[in-house]
C-alpha cells in the first residue's frame, strides 16, 4: 500500500542541525511532489517547503530560507529535510506529505510524523 | 502571503450540525482551491474535502464544503455529528509560491 515512513524522534541542542527522512513505498517515487509540514506542540500546521523527487528542485517557505534543505535519494525512494541552527521554537512534529497526483496543491498521503525536541 | 482564519473552537451535540469558517485575508477565496483536513490527537491529518467541495472516497457525505465569495471564506459543514468527528480541522489553500494552512478549529461533540 502507499505509505510514507519517517525516521524516529530526535533530541537536539540549540544551534545544532537535524535531518529527518521520509521513505516512500507503494507508488512511483518520482511522480509525486513531496512537502514538509511541521506542527509545534498544541499549535497548527505550518508549511515548510516542497521538493520535486524527479529533478530534485525545491522551494522553501520564506520563514525557513537559509535554514532548511530538502533533498532526495531516488535509489531508496527517500526524501530528507534538514533544518539547521535549531532553536527551542523549532520543537515540533515534522511531517512529510505527498502532493496528490490528481488534485494539485493538496496533500493525500502523510507520514506518521517525527518529533524533534530542541533543548539544552 | 495571505492568511486563513478559523474559529478557535466549536461544539455541538451528537446528531446536530456544525459549520466551520475559513476566511482568507487577501486575494479571492475563489482563486485557488480549498482543502479541509481532519486531525485526531496523536495522528497525522487526513483529507475530508478537496477542491472546495469534493469528498475523497471513504469520507461520509455528512461532510460538505463550500465557498462564499461575498465573505471571502470557505466553510466545512459536518451534519449528523458523531463522537468520532471530535478532532481538529484545518483548511488549506495556496498561491503561486506557498501553501497556507488555516489556524485550526477544535470540534467538540458534547
Amino acid at each position: 500500500q502507499v505509505q510514507l515512513v519517517q525516521s524516529g524522534a530526535e533530541v537536539k541542542k540549540p544551534g545544532a542541525s537535524v535531518k529527518v527522512s521520509c521513505k516512500a513505498s507503494g507508488y512511483t517515487f518520482t511522480s509525486y511532489y513531496m512537502h514538509w509540514v511541521r506542527q509545534a506542540p498544541g499549535q497548527g500546521l505550518e508549511w515548510m517547503g516542497i521538493i520535486n523527487p524527479s529533478g530534485g528542485s525545491t522551494s522553501y517557505a520564506q520563514k525557513f530560507q537559509g535554514r532548511v534543505t530538502m533533498t532526495r535519494d531516488t535509489s531508496t525512494s527517500t526524501v530528507y529535510m534538514e533544518l539547521s541552527s535549531l532553536r527551542s521554537e523549532d520543537t515540533a512534529v515534522y511531517y512529510c506529505a505527498r502532493e496528490s497526483g490528481v488534485v494539485v496543491n493538496a496533500f493525500d498521503i502523510w507520514g506518521q510524523g517525527t518529533m524533534v525536541t530542541v533543548s539544552s | 502571503n495571505f492568511m486563513l482564519t478559523q474559529p478557535h473552537s466549536v461544539s455541538e451535540s451528537p446528531g446536530k450540525t456544525v459549520t466551520i469558517s475559513c476566511t482568507r485575508s487577501s486575494g479571492s477565496i475563489a482563486s485557488n482551491y480549498v482543502q479541509w483536513y481532519q486531525q485526531r490527537p496523536g495522528s497525522a491529518p487526513t483529507t475530508v474535502i478537496y477542491e472546495d467541495n469534493q469528498r475523497p472516497s471513504g469520507v461520509p457525505d455528512r461532510f460538505s464544503g463550500s465557498i462564499d465569495s461575498s465573505s471571502n471564506s470557505a466553510s466545512l459543514t459536518i451534519s449528523g455529528l458523531k463522537t468520532e468527528d471530535e478532532a481538529d480541522y484545518y483548511c488549506q489553500s495556496y498561491d503561486s509560491s506557498n501553501q497556507v494552512f488555516g489556524t485550526g478549529t477544535k470540534v467538540t461533540v458534547l
